[in-house]
């Protein structure tokens, strides 16, 4: 089984400042993992994955995030925010036994303020 | 294109009722999944369609929750004897398989009243 852990519920950050969402996960077998974003009374929205390869990945909007096998994290970062980043976060996991089942974690809100 | 749609986007029940909540996923997606968001919480993992049948439904949280997707497009979630505990937002993502990455409607908000 796999579980998600984000510590910071909400992170608040002047606008064009950089960002660090983290995000920890435990699991026995290895793991595929991914950030999506929450817009408000939007959908879900894949920003990134990592699936094997390069630990380092690149996804949209200007958002990265660095696959840390030893420490178990999975942390996105941004360098500079816009205000339209204010939104939901949430990082998720599976197993590449049963890759079709995400396990979320609870959700970092990302509030960026001008 | 079009995403994957829900309906309705809102559904106020009282204690008891039976619902049901609907999702057209994506044209040609193989793949269908329903998840339960509960305030303050990251999303749930219900049950996954490949086709029409349920390859993996161990999320779902007792025997007053059912799914079918008859002909391995459109899908329902249905709910029998609603409690509170089950007011959410119930999500339904596709993909075009397995693999994939999903795509998620914007959600049913479900009250119990």
């Amino acid at each position: 089984a796999q579980s998600v852990t984000q510590l910071d519920s909400q992170v608040p950050v002047f606008e064009e400042a950089p960002v660090e969402l983290r995000c920890n996960y435990s699991s026995s077998v290895s793991v595929y993992l991914f950030w999506y974003v929450q817009y408000p009374n939007q959908g879900l929205q894949l920003l990134l994955k990592y699936l094997s390869g390069s630990t380092l990945v690149k996804g949209i909007n200007g958002f990265e995030a660095e696959f840390n096998k030893s420490q178990t994290s999975f942390h996105l970062r941004k360098p500079s925010v816009h205000i339209s980043d204010t939104a939901e976060y949430f990082c998720a996991v599976s197993g590449m036994d049963s890759s079709y089942k995400l396990i979320f974690g609870s959700g970092t809100r990302l509030l960026v303020r001008p | 294109g079009a995403g994957v749609s829900q309906t309705p986007s809102n559904k106020v029940t009282e204690k008891g009722k039976y619902v049901e909540l609907r999702c057209d996923p994506i044209s040609g997606h193989t793949a269908l999944y329903w998840y339960r968001q509960s305030l303050g919480q990251g999303p749930e993992f219900l049950i996954y369609f490949q086709g029409t049948g349920a390859a993996d439904d161990s999320g779902l949280p007792n025997d007053r929750f059912f799914a079918v997707r008859p002909e391995g497009s459109v899908s329902t979630l249905k709910i029998q004897r609603t409690e509170r505990g089950d007011s959410a937002v119930y999500l339904c993502a596709s993909s075009l398989s397995t693999n994939s990455p999903l795509h998620f409607g914007n959600g049913t908000r479900l009250t119990v009243t």
